[in-house]
């Protein structure tokens, strides 16, 4: 149990589906991140969080769409995906103070 | 632009070896360098943290340490075992305020029982 929770863990969706990926953290954070994993690719950042702002945004395309209702949630919203979209993501918290992030299981995602 | 290369992508060593995992970075100015593992399919699990201010972390059998000024930082696994067979990542912090990460592709390393 790492303290940050990723669900659904797998999902596979059409090219024309709307689905979304939750995170939770019960680490008492105020920072989160989406990052991706892509087959024999480095984790790559999407988005930041910061206080419920984003403050980063790695030019990521539109049919990602991240929310941020709380410090303790975060969402990725995904819509008309392309096939290379497919990969494991992750969710990571941080507090703004203290240097070390931990991470949740992943989803891993596949684009039919 | 901040750039973390691992070296070697994968590594197989016998039980009981002692082993020596390399990362680089290219802009010397990080805030931090974490260490994680990765088992296949699943999630990071932090290892060790080094803050700008130091040297080096000990956690068990795991030590990093930290060169800032030649852009290094290694991770030594003392008398492997084969539950040490995971990715092994590196990711420095380029800035102070946000932690965000930028990752090494990582080192595959087996341990062979």
């Amino acid at each position: 149990e790492t303290g940050v929770t990723q669900t659904p863990r797998h999902l596979v969706m059409g090219m024309t589906n709307k689905k979304s990926l939750k995170c939770e953290q019960h680490l008492g954070h105020n920072a989160m991140y989406w990052y991706k994993q892509s087959a024999k690719k480095p984790l790559e950042l999407m988005f930041v969080y910061n206080f419920k702002e984003q403050t980063e945004n790695n030019s990521v395309p539109s049919r990602f769409s991240p929310e941020c209702p709380n410090s303790s949630h975060l969402f990725l919203h995904l819509h008309t995906l392309q096939p290379e979209d497919s990969a494991l993501y992750l969710c990571a918290s941080s507090h703004t103070t203290a240097p070390e992030a931990f991470f949740g299981q992943g989803t891993r995602l596949t684009v039919v | 632009k901040q750039e973390v290369t691992q070296i070697p992508a994968a590594l197989s060593v016998p039980e009981g070896e002692n082993l020596v995992l390399n990362c680089s970075f290219t802009d010397s100015a990080i805030y931090n360098l974490q260490w994680f593992r990765q088992d296949p399919g699943k999630g990071l699990t932090s290892l060790l943290l080094i803050q700008s201010s130091q040297r080096e972390q000990t956690s068990g059998r795991l030590n990093a340490s930290l060169d800032k000024s030649s852009g290094r930082s290694t991770l030594y696994i003392a008398a492997s075992q084969p539950g040490d067979s995971a990715t092994y990542l590196c990711a420095a912090q380029p800035g102070e305020y946000g932690n965000k990460l930028v990752f090494g592709a990582g080192t595959i390393l087996r341990v062979k029982s």
